[in-house]
Formats: C-alpha cells, structure tokens, sequence
C-alpha cells in the first residue's frame, strides 16, 4: 500500500536559515511525489511536484526537492528560511486505485524565530 | 484566475443533523476530489469523481455520500453527523482525470469548509 512518512513533527530554524523537510514514501511503481503547505485556517497551496525526469524540481516560494529512488525519499529544502514560511508542510504520493488520489504524510509544522 | 470554490465555508450543526457542501471545480476540469482533514491531521481522502462517475473511494464514512453533477460541481452529503465529523472539508479539482493527473496535471485545492458538529 502506498504511505508517506515525514518523520519530523515539528522544526524550528532561524530566520535566514536554510531548511530541510524530510520525506519518506513507499509506493510500488514510479510516484508522483507532491510538497503542499497550509498556512493556519487556510487551504492547500501546491510548492512543487514530480513525475518524471530532472529529480531536482524547483518550486514556488523558492523551494526545491530532489527525488532519491535509491533512499524513497522526497526532501524539501530552502536555503534561507523567512518568517512568512512558518506554516504546515504536506508531502504527499499520488496513488492510482480506480482514479486517483492524493495520500498525504502527518505533515511537518515549520517554526521560524528571529 | 478562478480558482476552486467551496461553500458554505463554515457551518455548524448539531449531531444527528445533515450537512451538504458543495464544490465548484476550475472552469473546464472534469475531475473533483473530496478530503477529510480534522484537527491536527493530514488530508484524507474521501471519494473522487471523473466525468459524472465516481473515480476511486477512500475512507468515505457509509454515512457520507458523495455526487458530481452535470455541470461537474460536487456534492458532500453527511447524515446523522457525529461529533467526529468536525473537520475541514476540502475539494480539489483537476483536469482529464486519472490520465491528466498521471501526465502531470496539477490537483487545485479550494480553501475548504469548515464543519463544526456540536
């Protein structure tokens, strides 16, 4: 069965520094590998996404995520963290049963302090 | 640009009571999905449709039903709601279904409903 596992519940960096979200999935075939963040009392905003080639994809904000086959792992980074980035992180695999679906990880709550 | 619209984005009801929220997709996207996501948790993903017909089914209580209509907006049916419920209801939308989404069209999430059952 299709997971994803973000073995970090919550991180706190400075502001200014670099960041790294961890990201580990189990999926039988080729994933399609998602990063979302929710701010508090809103939606989700899609960061980034892969499906095929480069394994290094960049995203909005100034994030970036690189695919490792070998590790199953999807990371997220950013080389320097802004205030405006403290939120919920989503990783998620999209997963084909009938349709398609996103399943998401627990999610990693990001803190920044001055 | 539009973007996906869900309403009514609170409501509050008492148990045993019947909740509807609707989901209007992107212009042009024929597929919708539906995620549960109480507090503190992550996404989970309760049904979606494709062109009128449910797609795939995930952890949609017997309770809740689910339907996209003609002009492809959806709709969330829960009955005999329990405390349980109170969550964050999402919609998403995409475009050419299980193929789209597979070829790399992006999934759209609206902002949500907030159901509160007391």
């Amino acid at each position: 069965a299709q997971s994803v596992t973000q073995p970090d519940i919550h991180i706190t960096v400075s502001e200014g520094a670099s960041l790294e979200l961890r990201c580990n999935y189990s999926y039988g075939a080729t994933p399609y590998l998602f990063w979302y963040v929710q701010s508090p009392g809103q939606g989700l905003q899609l960061l980034l996404k892969y499906f095929s080639g480069d394994t290094l994809v960049q995203g909005i904000k100034g994030f970036e995520a690189e695919f490792k086959r070998s590790q199953s792992s999807f990371n997220l980074r950013k080389p320097s963290v802004h205030w405006s980035d403290a939120a919920e992180y989503f990783c998620a695999v999209g997963a084909l049963g009938g349709g398609f679906k996103t399943i998401f990880g627990a999610g990693t709550r990001l803190f920044v302090k001055a | 640009a539009a973007g996906v619209i869900q309403s009514p984005r609170h409501l509050i009801k008492e148990k045993r009571e019947t909740a509807t929220l609707k989901c209007y997709p992107i212009p042009r996207h024929d597929t919708v999905y539906w995620y549960q996501q109480g507090p503190g948790q992550d996404p989970q993903f309760l049904i979606s449709f494709y062109e009128k017909m449910q797609s795939d089914k995930g952890s949609i209580p017997d309770r809740f039903s689910a339907q996209q209509f003609s002009d492809y907006h959806s709709e969330l049916n829960m009955s005999s709601l329990e405390l349980g419920d109170s969550a964050l209801y999402f919609c998403a939308s995409s475009l050419a279904g299980p193929t789209g989404a597979i070829s790399g069209n992006t999934i759209y999430f609206g902002e949500g409903s907030w159901l509160t059952v007391v």
